[in-house]
């Protein structure tokens, strides 16, 4: 069964740290791997991911993919209380368009 | 606005009632999605369509789950003789058919609690 995993559950920081969450995958034909941003709302889409080793960066958040070892992270430095939010990670898989997502990361930054 | 709405943001309903939630998707977007969030947890997904077709439904979605599309526009959602664990945010989604991406873009998504 495909599933995705995150890691860690729950993350609490201060202003200014440096987070590293991590997503890692076990998908049958694996298409994609996309980051959302959710802050009690709707999810919002960060970045989106198919080829290995291309980091893709929007402002102080950045996102690379591992194909070979089926995980990928986001960082996100310089954090803000702005920040604090649930990080999801979705994959896509070839043949289907539906999301597989993990439980996510709930970050929570501190002034 | 040009997003993905949904219709109503809230609903509150006693066991066994029937519930229908809609969802217009962003104009232009063929593909709408349909998923569940319960506290805690990610979304899962429920159903899908291609314009008007409904291509893909998951084992989560039991016969009292409804869902359509009828003029490749606007879905519904129904939900009959709701029960308690039916509880939670139902969201909708909608995509371009597109090469090179798969991006999906949320609705805010309708919260149903079920007494």
């Amino acid at each position: 069964e495909d599933k995705v995993v995150q890691s860690p559950l729950s993350l609490v920081v201060h202003e200014g740290d440096t987070v590293t969450l991590n997503c890692s995958y076990e998908v049958t034909n694996f298409r994609s791997l996309l980051w959302y941003k959710q802050e009690k709302k709707a999810p919002t889409f960060l970045f989106m991911l198919t080829s290995s080793g291309i980091e893709k960066k929007s402002g102080r958040l950045s996102s690379i993919l591992d194909k070979k070892e089926l995980f990928s992270i986001l960082n996100i430095t310089a954090t803000q209380t702005g920040d604090s939010a649930v990080y999801l990670c979705a994959v896509v898989t070839s043949g289907t368009y539906k999301y597989i997502f993990g439980t996510g990361t709930r970050l929570k930054v501190l002034a | 606005d040009t997003g993905v709405s949904q219709d109503p943001r809230h609903k509150i309903t006693k066991r066994g009632q029937n519930v229908t939630f809609r969802c217009d998707p962003i104009s232009e977007h063929n593909r709408l999605y349909w998923y569940r969030q319960t506290l805690g947890q990610g979304p899962e997904f429920l159903t899908y369509f291609q314009n008007e077709a409904q291509l893909e439904k998951s084992r989560l979605l039991s016969d009292r789950f409804s869902a359509e599309r009828p003029k490749g526009s606007f879905s519904t959602l129904e939900i009959q003789r709701t029960e308690q664990g039916d509880s939670a945010m139902y969201l909708c989604a909608s995509s371009r058919l597109q090469t090179g991406t798969d991006t999906q873009y949320f609705g805010p998504g309708t919260r149903l609690t079920v007494l």
